[in-house]
């Protein structure tokens, strides 16, 4: 069973400045099976990011994904206030998993 | 546009068998371009995924969860039900509803539609 681990678990950021999310996994999976979402409180998660790289759509382009192997990454460029939640990434190959979750908050 | 839609008991009593429904609309559940699934959260965790079903009748689950657990349509109401049997407190979660497009062989995208979700609460 693949083991998805996200750090940091929180990151305090203020909006304008660059986050930046990781995602380990225990083994080696295809990039073409690694998503992140993002949750806000009360809410379904939303897809952000689908094989790795590209982005669902109606995702702006501040948010870009990145990696492959066993480390992958997810990048907002310039936080903007609506950007301020949980992500999470997901495998959805054989077996799927999700990671923890790393929460974003207002410094 | 996709729409999921869950329902069922919010309580259920431990060793008892949880069972939920999510309708579909703007898809017809026998399509093959689409998987149909569940993911569960604890509240304040994070999200396990649980099982899905294809083409009505194709079944993959949770290894964790797989004893106790069954996927199943039903094509005439455009539903898709979980029983997850012999819960306990540990069950407790908010239950999503969730599908994912075909992507060739036939293997599951990512999930790219939810339900709004449904808190389950496992006590006596």
């Amino acid at each position: 069973e693949i083991v998805l681990t996200q750090s940091p678990g929180t990151l305090s950021l203020s909006p304008g400045e660059r986050a930046t999310l990781s995602c380990r996994a225990s083994e080696s999976v295809s990039s073409s099976f690694l998503a992140w979402y993002q949750q806000k409180p009360g809410q379904a998660p939303r897809l952000l990011i689908y094989g790795a790289f590209s982005r669902a759509t109606g995702i702006p382009d501040r948010f870009s994904g990145s990696g492959s192997g066993t480390e992958f990454a997810l990048t907002i460029s310039r936080l903007e206030p609506e950007d301020f939640a949980v992500y999470s990434c997901h495998y959805y190959g054989n077996s799927p998993t999700f990671g923890g979750g790393t929460k974003v908050e207002i410094k | 546009q996709l729409q999921l839609q869950e329902s069922g008991p919010g309580l259920v009593t431990p060793s008892e068998t949880l069972s939920l429904t999510c309708s579909v609309s703007g898809a017809s559940i026998t399509s093959g371009d689409f998987f149909w699934g569940w993911v569960r959260q604890p509240p304040g965790k994070g999200l396990e995924w649980i099982g899905n079903i294809y083409s009505s009748a194709i079944t993959y689950y949770n290894p964790s969860l797989k004893s106790r657990l069954n996927i199943s349509a039903d094509t005439s109401r455009g539903q898709f039900s979980l029983n997850l049997a012999s819960v306990t407190a540990a069950d407790t979660s908010i239950y999503f509803c969730v599908s994912s497009k075909t992507e060739g062989v036939p293997v599951a995208g990512a999930i790219d539609f939810w339900g709004q979700g449904i808190l389950v609460i496992v006590s006596s």
